[in-house]
């Protein structure tokens, strides 16, 4: 199966500490979409790449979240010095050549749950 | 900016019941509308999707329609199955590729 990729599946990190989650898109995708999913809401936009470039960064928080997608890898989502609020799964997804029309679907990976003790 | 409204949860039915979940929009421009379902533990599944008014989404069983006049995209499904438990996610996407989810309804279908 060459779906969308995340590891790992759970995390768990001290206050503090950092955290790394790594996806690789389905095959033939070059474009990585990263969303957070706070506990019982919806999921919110975060972070859109392409190969080693950052589109649209609008809903990354201003601090401490970091994100890449290089040029060979899987794309890194990374936040330093956790806190408890960024306890929540974070979910990949990914999209083929370029969007024409809006109308490319996103293939989402089964989600990194960030615990934050 | 964009938005998108759907009824909250849960829904609990009995199977072989009626499902609608209703889901309204707030887009600029022509949005691509879409559902997904969330099974427990796992990712997002692309449920259906439609790219322009009055397109018809439908897959297993289940249909939206994009109607622009009344900015809806509601999911129906005629005979829900227990196997139909899930979250599910009405989702646009305008111009700049990121979607755009309303909160979710939870659907809890009983034998």
């Amino acid at each position: 199966n060459a779906g969308v990729m995340q590891n790992p599946r759970h995390l768990v990190r001290r206050r503090g500490q950092e955290a790394r989650l790594r996806c690789s898109p389905m095959k033939g995708h070059s474009h990585v979409y990263w969303y957070r999913q706070l506990p019982e809401e919806g999921l919110k936009f975060m972070v859109y790449l392409q190969k080693e470039n950052i589109i649209d960064e609008s809903g990354m928080p201003k601090e401490r979240f970091s994100a890449e997608f290089p040029k060979e890898g899987p794309s890194i989502l990374r936040i330093q010095q956790v806190v408890r609020g960024d306890s929540a799964a974070y979910f990949c997804a990914s999209s083929p050549f370029p969007d024409r029309g809006s109308n490319q679907p996103q293939h989402f990976g089964d989600g990194t749950r960030l615990s934050i003790l | 900016g964009n938005s998108v409204t759907q009824m909250e949860g849960p829904v609990t039915l009995s199977e072989e019941a009626f499902l609608t979940i209703n889901c309204t929009y707030t887009a600029t421009g022509y949005p691509s509308l879409f559902w997904y379902v969330q099974y427990p533990g796992e990712g997002l599944q692309l449920l259906l999707k439609a790219t322009k008014a009055d397109d018809k989404g439908s897959n297993k069983g289940f249909e939206a329609t994009y109607r622009k006049e009344t900015t809806s995209f509601h999911l129906e499904k005629g005979s829900v199955q227990v196997s139909d438990s899930a979250v599910y996610f009405c989702a646009l996407k305008a111009a700049g590729n990121k979607l755009t989810f309303g909160g979710g309804t939870r659907v809890l279908v009983k034998p």
